[in-house]
């Protein structure tokens, strides 16, 4: 079946990196986009970024440009995202989400599938 | 960026009660929303995309509509699986925004 799976919660301090893992399997990597999406603790959703994985062409929100990296390898059908300068707000759930449009469809935006989740907590 | 408002933030309700959210958008995004669901310690499952258009293996129970800046996610008869958190999120321009969500609880 489709899913994602993701690497496990990480514990890191205040201005070292995290890398998260997500391998997709059960259909065809190459055609969908994948998000990610993160969540602090008791709070909301938020968007960071997408990946086209059959190019490796992203698109990441402004508030994190400089410090987020999203990479992908058509390999292994897994993305990578990796977050630098960690404070503690970065604190939370992130999830990587498949796009429900098909390339080369660019009416991207809706996610279909997503991972278990991963928290990355941030602490002195 | 566009703001997604949603209302109520939660809200006390009764299996089989009709159950109506709404989510107001910062600016015209015809009907570029998706509704999704998320109970604790889970990813969220998207319920409804393009405003009213249902996601397969979806309960037939959820419905939204709306188009514009206002937009409403209906759950018909609820029921005990239902209670959890809702969010909408426009997929008009990037960034992708959420509204701030709304909290279903048991009566």
């Amino acid at each position: 079946q489709v899913q994602l799976v993701q690497s496990g919660a990480e514990v890191k301090k205040p201005g070292a990196s995290v890398k998260v893992s997500c391998k997709a399997s059960g259909y065809n990597f190459t055609k969908y986009y994948m998000h990610w999406v993160r969540q602090a603790p008791g709070q909301g959703l938020e968007w960071m970024g997408i990946i086209k994985p059959s190019d490796g062409n992203t698109n990441s929100a402004e508030k994190f440009e400089g410090r987020f990296t999203m990479t992908r390898d058509t390999s292994t059908s897994a993305v990578y995202m990796e977050l630098n300068s960690l404070i503690s707000e970065d604190t939370a759930v992130y999830y990587c989400a498949r796009d429900r449009a098909i390339l080369p469809q660019t009416d991207w935006g809706t996610f279909d599938i997503w991972g278990q989740g991963t928290m990355v907590t941030v602490s002195s | 960026d566009i703001q997604m408002t949603q209302s109520p933030s939660s809200l006390s309700a009764s299996v089989g009660d009709r159950v109506t959210i709404t989510c107001r958008a910062s600016q015209s995004i015809a009907n570029y929303v998706n509704w999704s669901q998320q109970k604790p310690g889970k990813a969220p499952n998207l319920l409804i995309y393009d405003a009213s258009s249902l996601q397969s293996g979806v309960p037939s129970r959820f419905s939204g509509s709306g188009s514009g800046t206002d937009f409403t996610l209906t759950i018909s008869s609820l029921q005990p699986e239902d209670f959890a958190t809702y969010y909408c999120q426009q997929t008009y321009s990037a960034p992708l925004t959420f509204g701030g969500g709304t909290k279903v609880e048991i009566k």
